[in-house]
């Protein structure tokens, strides 16, 4: 049973526009909402990160909005650029998983020159 | 800083051979945790470390197992490798298991032919 549900599986954005990647989930004591961001051979790296007293939160071109009534959580990438292509992966977690982070499957991410 | 270490990067081995991988943390951090990547199954938790001690397990047969030491270096073995084993295997750290900001290594590539 997926607890993380992350859609859509693949979009393909121009240079400069706006890619967003929604996520969903059912457990109410998840505290913690983190993006990560994949290249092809690397490791997941932390991008961005909200917790659920926050409904949006801002790092340079990248915004969480957060939702916690509809229990759902959104990546936007605004100005998108070829160097954002990459598989993205939301999370949740809970201090009660004892290190367990909760992936969804994946958004793979390509923006076009 | 230096960030979480694996090694090696890549393996070959054949099936019914054992493997183990090896993980060194950030600098400071005690609990570390395992996942398997894998196309079809996506990031799955295996197992977290903290302070030497297994506190959480994910759905994996006993033939991967894992340890930590006292400096939080941690590894993970697989035994009785099956052509299904083969994935990324990431390892991720951080300061304790509360907060989930879990830092990832680059991951070890493991082919089973």
């Amino acid at each position: 049973q997926q607890q993380v549900k992350q859609s859509p599986q693949s979009l393909i954005v121009q240079k400069g526009g706006i890619s967003i990647i929604n996520c969903a989930y059912e457990n109410t004591a998840f505290d913690y909402f983190p993006w990560y961001q994949q290249f092809p051979g690397k490791g997941p790296a932390l991008l961005i990160a909200i917790r659920p007293d926050v409904s949006e939160k801002k790092e340079g071109r990248f915004t969480i909005s957060f939702n916690k009534s509809a229990k759902q959580f959104s990546l936007h990438i605004m100005d998108s650029q070829p160097g954002d292509s990459a598989t993205y992966f939301c999370a949740a977690y809970t201090t009660d998983s004892w290190g367990k982070l909760q992936f969804g499957a994946g958004t793979q991410v390509v923006v076009t020159p | 800083k230096a960030g979480v270490t694996q090694t090696p990067r890549y393996l070959i081995k054949t099936r019914g051979q054992q493997v183990t991988l090896s993980c060194s943390p950030i600098s400071g951090h005690r609990s570390v945790s395992w996942y398997q990547q894998t196309p079809g199954q996506g990031l799955q938790f295996l197992f977290e470390y903290f302070s030497e001690t297994q506190r959480n397990k994910g759905n994996f047969p006993g033939r991967f197992s894992g340890r930590q030491f006292s400096n939080s270096r941690s590894e993970m073995n697989v035994s009785t490798l099956e052509l299904g084993d083969s994935a990324l295997y990431l390892c991720a750290s951080s300061l304790d298991w509360i907060g989930g900001g879990y830092t990832f290594g680059s991951g070890t590539r493991l082919t089973v032919v």
